[in-house]
């Protein structure tokens, strides 16, 4: 089955550094990714989604220049947090769709666990 | 925009019991999910289920579309099923909104 990888899965990060996290569609190709935050204990929250050779449309409330997305190929989207900070200490997940794919099955990476220190 | 209401928000099991999770719209969605996260953060998708009824094992899922909710059956329920459920749709195609999620814990 179609299979999302993310890298790093941990990463621990000065306060103050940017660090990227890759999100990969190993099988398939997806024009559309989609990037989710989860604190501890609590739910998924959609930070943007993510479009092959275009701009990433963010929600509400999440800042584009802050967590810069880069969807540059198919199989490719990349979140940076930049300049981090202690409260951006989160789990990330991002998720995608195969293109032309009928079905409705969306594929989540394994997570990327961020601590700022 | 549309809120997804679960419930209940934990859940203690012993070994072989059952239980039956709940998941409330506030507007039409046709992209209903039930996902389970293992304690390592992975989600699984369990179903896709916009309407009707589906059944994988030990797991079955109904929805009423009409009703706006979704539920979600756990039969004979084992240590390994313990993890937060989410259910999760709207937002648009593929976009998934997620509920707060259930937490079970199945005890031996």
């Amino acid at each position: 089955g179609a299979v999302v990888s993310q890298h790093p899965s941990r990463v621990i990060c000065k306060s103050g550094t940017s660090v990227k996290i890759e999100c990969r569609s190993l099988d398939f190709q997806a024009t559309t990714m989609f990037w989710y935050r989860q604190f501890p204990k609590q739910s998924l929250m959609l930070m943007a989604t993510s479009n092959e050779g275009s701009k990433a449309t963010y929600e509400q409330g999440v800042e584009k220049d802050k967590f810069l997305i880069n969807h540059a190929s198919l199989t490719l989207s990349t979140l940076t947090v930049t300049s981090a900070h202690p409260e951006d200490s989160s789990f990330y997940i991002c998720s995608a769709r195969e293109r032309g794919d009928s079905g409705n099955t969306i594929y989540f990476g394994e997570g990327s666990w961020l601590t700022v220190v | 925009g549309i809120q997804v209401e679960q419930s209940p928000p934990d859940l203690i099991l012993q070994e072989g019991a059952n239980s039956t999770l709940r998941c409330n719209f506030s507007d039409s969605v046709n992209n209903l999910q039930w996902f389970h996260q293992n304690p390592w953060g992975q989600l699984i998708n369990l179903f896709y289920i916009p309407s009707g009824t589906k059944q994988n094992g030990r797991l079955s899922a109904t929805t009423v579309a009409t009703e706006r909710y979704s539920l979600l059956y756990i039969s004979s329920s084992q240590t390994t099923d313990s993890g937060v459920y989410f259910c999760a749709g709207g937002g648009g195609y593929n976009k998934l909104i997620f509920g707060a999620g259930t937490r079970l814990a199945v005890h031996p």
